[in-house]
């Protein structure tokens, strides 16, 4: 069974530029979550989706959004990107468990 | 605010040595306890997992002990291999969130 996809992997932005990252779960999964990680605050919690329905938000702010489409592949957006938003996102997919997630290798960004 | 506090920061053992990993949570409302693994330039992998009803779980060399009046969790790594050198997160879920703690990184000197 293939594991989580995510696409770009790597990709470099420019300050106030907009970035989409793209996220395929493993077949069978309905919900899907994206991470941020970064050394300095760890792994936080961005949004979960399931079912096209977003049933779970961190806090960070409007900049961030994502969707989830009817195959349950996703997508996260984030606007007018600013340095601090250099970080590794990651996604992951979850049968029913919750907490049980599994994980994809990421998407590096580079705000410049 | 952390919502799970992990210690210690980082850890070296010999090989064959045991390793240990504390976690702390405050919201009862947590009700799966996770462990992730992960490498460099990979995802976090999930290692093992408990709920609440369970002290203790064992899978080959990995250990969690849960302590629920404490609100205490801890991962025990027997005779650590070098291919155990990783970063550990602890993690609590509640309602399809988790929250990680900060993570370990451990070394196992062969």
């Amino acid at each position: 069974k293939a594991g989580v996809t995510q696409t770009p992997r790597y990709l470099i932005k420019t300050r106030g530029q907009q970035v989409t990252l793209s996220c395929s779960p493993i077949s069978g999964h309905r919900s899907v979550s994206w991470y941020q990680q970064t050394p300095g605050q760890g792994l936080q919690f961005l949004f979960e989706y399931f079912s096209e329905t977003q049933r779970n938000k961190g806090n960070f702010p409007g900049r961030f959004s994502g969707r989830q489409f009817s195959n349950s592949r996703s997508e996260m957006n984030v606007s007018t990107l600013e340095l601090g938003d250099s970080a590794l996102y990651l996604c992951a997919s979850s049968p029913r468990v919750s907490g049980e997630l599994f994980f994809g290798e990421g998407s590096r960004l580079t705000v410049l | 605010q952390q919502q799970v506090k992990q210690s210690p920061q980082s850890l070296i053992v010999q090989k064959g040595g045991i390793s240990i990993i504390n976690c702390a949570y405050e919201n009862t409302a947590f009700d799966y306890f996770p462990w992730y693994q992960q490498f460099p330039g990979k995802g976090p992998a999930l290692l093992i997992a408990i709920r609440p009803d369970v002290s203790e779980k064992k899978e080959g060399r990995f250990t969690i002990s849960f302590n629920k009046s404490a609100k205490q969790f801890s991962l025990h790594i027997m005779d650590s291999q070098p291919g155990d050198s990783a970063t550990y997160f602890c993690a609590a879920a509640n309602d399809y969130k988790l929250s990680f703690g900060a993570g370990t990184t451990v070394t196992v000197r062969a």
